[in-house]
């Protein structure tokens, strides 16, 4: 079975650059999730959705952050535009599915992105 | 609002020595506990999930251990090897935040 498929594995920016990341899940998961790992900390919830639809966004920094998951499958998460503080692994994970029923996640190789 | 903290914040110990990584938690409300290991460059590898009703789970050299009560789980590994270097993160799905709470994370080194 394959994994959570992330690209690029790493992106090398300038601030106030706009950037985006792209996840596909493992086949037939229908959560999805988006973590930031700030260096030094664990990882912290961005945003995760069920199907294409939003479930919880309540840490996405929605002024520059943004995320889409067209057609349940894939999904992008974009900055715009980016602050130094940004720098950080973004990891995508998905479960067969979420709510109060926990599904393990799986997680991908994550995104390293340094903001200069 | 659930806390998840891990002691020590690293750790460096000689090649067959049997360890202790501990986390502990504010809110014991808590679905289950799960043991994560990540390497340098790579995404997070899930070691041992254990559900609130139970108290320990063991894989191969690995067992994790937790009293919700006391809202604390440590993962015990045995006969440490290099290949176990790694950071090691504990996380809570807590009934009250309905998602995923990670703890700062062990570094740890074993060297030959």
């Amino acid at each position: 079975e394959a994994g959570v498929a992330q690209s690029p594995r790493y992106k090398i920016i300038e601030k106030r650059q706009s950037v985006a990341f792209w996840c596909n899940p493992i086949s037939g998961h229908a959560t999805l999730y988006w973590y930031q790992q700030i260096l030094g900390q664990g990882p912290k919830l961005l945003i995760q959705f069920q199907n294409n639809g939003v479930v919880d966004d309540s840490q996405l920094p929605k002024d520059r952050f943004s995320a889409e998951r067209l057609k349940g499958v894939d999904s992008t998460l974009k900055i715009q535009p980016a602050k130094l503080e940004d720098s950080a692994v973004y990891l995508c994970a998905s479960s067969f599915s979420g709510g109060a029923s926990y599904n393990e996640q799986f997680f991908g190789p994550g995104t390293r992105l340094t903001v200069l | 609002k659930q806390e998840v903290t891990q002691i020590p914040a690293a750790l460096s110990v000689p090649e067959g020595e049997n360890l202790v990584l501990n986390c502990s938690f504010t809110d014991s409300a808590i679905y289950n506990l799960q043991w994560f290991r990540q390497d340098p460059g790579k995404g997070l590898t899930s070691l041992l999930l254990i559900q609130s009703s139970q108290r320990e789970q063991t894989s191969g050299r690995l067992n994790a251990s937790l009293d919700k009560s006391s809202g604390r789980s440590t993962l015990y590994i045995a006969a440490s090897q290099p290949g176990d270097s790694a950071t090691y993160l504990c996380a809570v799905w807590t009934y009250n935040t309905d998602k995923l709470i990670f703890g700062t994370g062990t570094r740890l080194q074993v060297f030959p």
